[in-house]
């Protein structure tokens, strides 16, 4: 059974431009959440997304966008790239809407040059 | 002041010793968690926590919930241990609040 999986890995944007990362969650898990860690700080929270709808929101500006298909996978969108979006995105599912014991994926790092 | 504060921020200590991180909430919370972090982001999850006590392998986690405080316990320290460890708590509106981590260093 794969666990959470992010791609890409690495990702490198100059400013200006728009990014998509993806996330297929853990099977049977429905819900998934987005974080941004940038270097030497705890992860920060973007949103979360359960049957296919934005469910909760973090501090983040609208550039941040994000969907959910069908089959519970995931993007994050991220439009008009700034140099302070460079980080390590997170994504992190949970089965049944509630945050009960999330899994990790791997990350993808993300550099705005 | 921070919703989830840990001590100590950074931890060095020799292979074999016991080790302790704290991690204290203002917020009220459903349940806890302790995440472990290495080098280049993985993040896995150790334990989530609503009450009591709760072991695996080498690691215990402790919560008191009138007290608002957590310990996770390392017992047997070995350098593959060496990681950030973080607590993080869930709040009402089902969003984790991180703590900054600790970061542990095991020397052999």
């Amino acid at each position: 059974d794969a666990g959470v999986t992010q791609s890409p890995t690495h990702l490198i944007k100059t400013r200006g431009q728009q990014v998509t990362l993806r996330c297929s969650p853990k099977s049977g898990h429905d819900t998934v959440s987005w974080y941004q860690q940038a270097l030497g700080q705890g992860p920060q929270f973007i949103f979360q997304y359960y049957e296919e709808e934005e469910r909760q929101r973090g501090n983040f500006p609208d550039r941040f966008s994000g969907h959910q298909f069908p089959n519970y996978s995931s993007e994050l969108n991220v439009n008009a790239l700034l140099l302070g979006d460079s980080a390590l995105y997170l994504c992190a599912s949970l089965e049944g809407g509630y945050t009960d014991t999330q899994y990790f994926g791997p990350g993808t790092r993300l550099t705005v040059l | 002041k921070n919703e989830v504060e840990q001590s100590p921020q950074n931890l060095t200590a020799q292979e074999g010793e016991f080790i302790t991180i704290n991690c204290s909430y203002s917020v009220g919370i459903s349940a806890l968690h302790w995440l472990q972090q290495h080098p280049g982001g993985g993040i896995v999850s150790l334990f989530m926590l609503s009450s009591g006590k709760k072991k695996h392998g080498r690691l215990i986690a402790t919560i008191n919930i009138q007290e608002k405080h957590s310990s996770l316990h390392i017992t047997a320290s070995h350098p593959r241990d060496s990681a950030v460890y973080i607590c993080a708590v869930l709040d009402s509106n089902y969003q984790l609040i991180w703590g900054a981590g600790t970061k542990l260093i095991i020397k052999p």
